[in-house]
């Protein structure tokens, strides 16, 4: 199916457990970030591509690791995963010439 | 103080009313301007793009986009239960080069809720 999709869509993990949450899209877009969403912060950037081997880190990068070796994946690695993560992460891609967006259906991740 | 502002509600409206949701921001560099809509359990998706001041219109919606106050708003017209979400405002850069190209802001998300 054509689209931008995550796995998995629910986790849960013990502190300290390395978790891998996996974003693919079919577009061939550029661009590919990692959001998480909480409430009372609303959307906030952790890391983002470019391309293929090009990422930067965004807002809130402390505890994460990300990896881009073919333009269609975009996987986001907690390191050490800690209760102040438990969140929903979603995945997004754009293309190099548009700014708008699009997004997947979000993991939800528990940390206990 | 953050980059963009939006009031989280909750807001709540009866059916055939008219909703303004609206966002400020302090970064001038801002010139693209994006609504997203998130049902509950489900990812953001786009519903207004523009990058000029003024107005855009699409079917019940209207983006008003003010760059020398910084405010950009949303309006739905005769709203609808199915309009019940999280309405989100999103901005970003320019290109200038680099990698950094793309990244959006977003607001806090107005929570909307539209009484049959």
């Amino acid at each position: 199916d054509a689209g931008i999709t995550q796995s998995p869509r629910y986790k849960i993990t013990e502190t300290g457990r390395q978790v891998t949450l996996m974003c693919h899209q079919t577009w061939s877009h550029s661009y590919m970030f990692w959001y998480r969403q909480d409430l009372g912060h609303g959307l906030r950037l952790i890391y983002y591509s470019a391309a293929a081997d090009i990422t930067d880190k965004g807002e809130v990068p402390d505890g994460y690791v990300v990896s881009r070796s073919k333009t269609e994946n975009f996987p986001l690695t907690l390191e050490s995963a800690t209760r102040s993560q438990t969140s929903v992460y979603f995945c997004a891609s754009s293309s190099r010439t548009a700014t708008e967006a699009f997004f997947g259906q979000g993991t939800r991740l528990t940390v206990v | 103080q953050k980059e963009v502002e939006q009031d989280p509600g909750p807001l709540s409206v009866p059916e055939g009313a008219i909703v303004s949701l609206n966002c400020t921001y302090s970064n001038s560099a801002f010139q693209y301007f994006m609504w997203y809509r998130q049902y509950s359990r489900k990812g953001p998706e786009l519903l207004m793009y523009t990058y000029s001041s003024g107005n855009k219109e699409d079917g019940r919606f209207t983006a008003q986009v003010d760059k020398s106050s910084k405010y950009i708003s949303l309006f739905i017209r005769d709203s609808q239960p199915s309009d019940s979400a999280t309405y989100l405002c999103a901005m970003s850069q320019a290109y200038a080069g680099g990698t950094s190209y793309g990244k959006l802001t977003f607001g806090q998300g107005t929570i909307l809720t539209v009484h049959p």
